[in-house]
């Protein structure tokens, strides 16, 4: 059965604070491994597709990575509007996304 | 391009009333999802359309939860009757045809409360 674990479950950081986000998955027949961005009242945004161990994908201060267990997500020097919470899933053989529970992030001016 | 359409965006019911909520894809978005998000959890699926018939339904509670897709296009997910613990945001998302590994879309989804 595909699993997502997301950890932390919640990270307050001061401005400019670099720190990683982790996504913990098992899955048969990976499809690729999606992070989304959510902020309150609104649907899941999107920001990255990782396909295969090794690949990284950077936009502005986010850089995502993937091992062939994990996957991690790095704020780099982040800024209060950074503030929301990310959604890690993951989409296997049934070509559903399997969503963990996400780590909601607060960063402090 | 105009995004992912849902109404209304918040619902207040009482429970045993029904509840229906509509979702206009991206245009061109061949494949459609209703997903369920409790609060403080992820997203959840509940059905998965492709143009107008049904690929996955496995999720979906059948003995009050339906959904359509007529003509391929809109979608609308009712609850009939609705339970204390239907509380959630409903979610629709669309993806373009092609391969598995395009991302999907979201739309801003409907916030339902049941009392």
């Amino acid at each position: 059965e595909d699993q997502v674990t997301q950890s932390p479950e919640a990270l307050r950081l001061q401005e400019g604070e670099s720190s990683s986000l982790n996504c913990s998955y098992t899955v048969s027949g990976l499809r690729g491994l999606f992070w989304y961005r959510q902020d309150p009242g609104k649907g899941p945004e999107f920001l990255f597709t990782l396909y295969s161990a090794g690949e990284e994908k950077e936009k502005e201060r986010l850089k995502a990575t993937l091992t062939k267990k994990e996957s991690f997500l790095h704020i780099t020097a982040p800024k209060p509007e950074d503030s929301a919470t990310y959604l890690c899933a993951v989409r296997g053989g049934a070509n559903n996304l399997f969503f963990g529970t996400g780590t909601r992030l607060t960063v402090i001016p | 391009e105009a995004g992912v359409a849902q109404s209304p965006r918040y619902k207040i019911i009482e429970k045993r009333q029904s509840v229906a909520f509509w979702c206009n894809p991206i245009s061109g978005h061949a494949t459609l999802y209703w997903y369920q998000q409790i609060l403080g959890q992820g997203p959840k699926l509940l059905i998965q359309f492709q143009n107008n018939g049904v690929v996955d339904d496995s999720q979906l509670p059948k003995d009050r939860f339906s959904a359509e897709r007529l003509k391929g296009v809109d979608s609308t997910l009712k609850i009939q009757p609705a339970k204390l613990e239907d509380s959630a945001v409903y979610l629709c998302a669309s993806r373009t045809p092609g391969g598995p590994y395009n991302e999907q879309f979201f739309g801003p989804g409907t916030r339902l409360t049941v009392l």
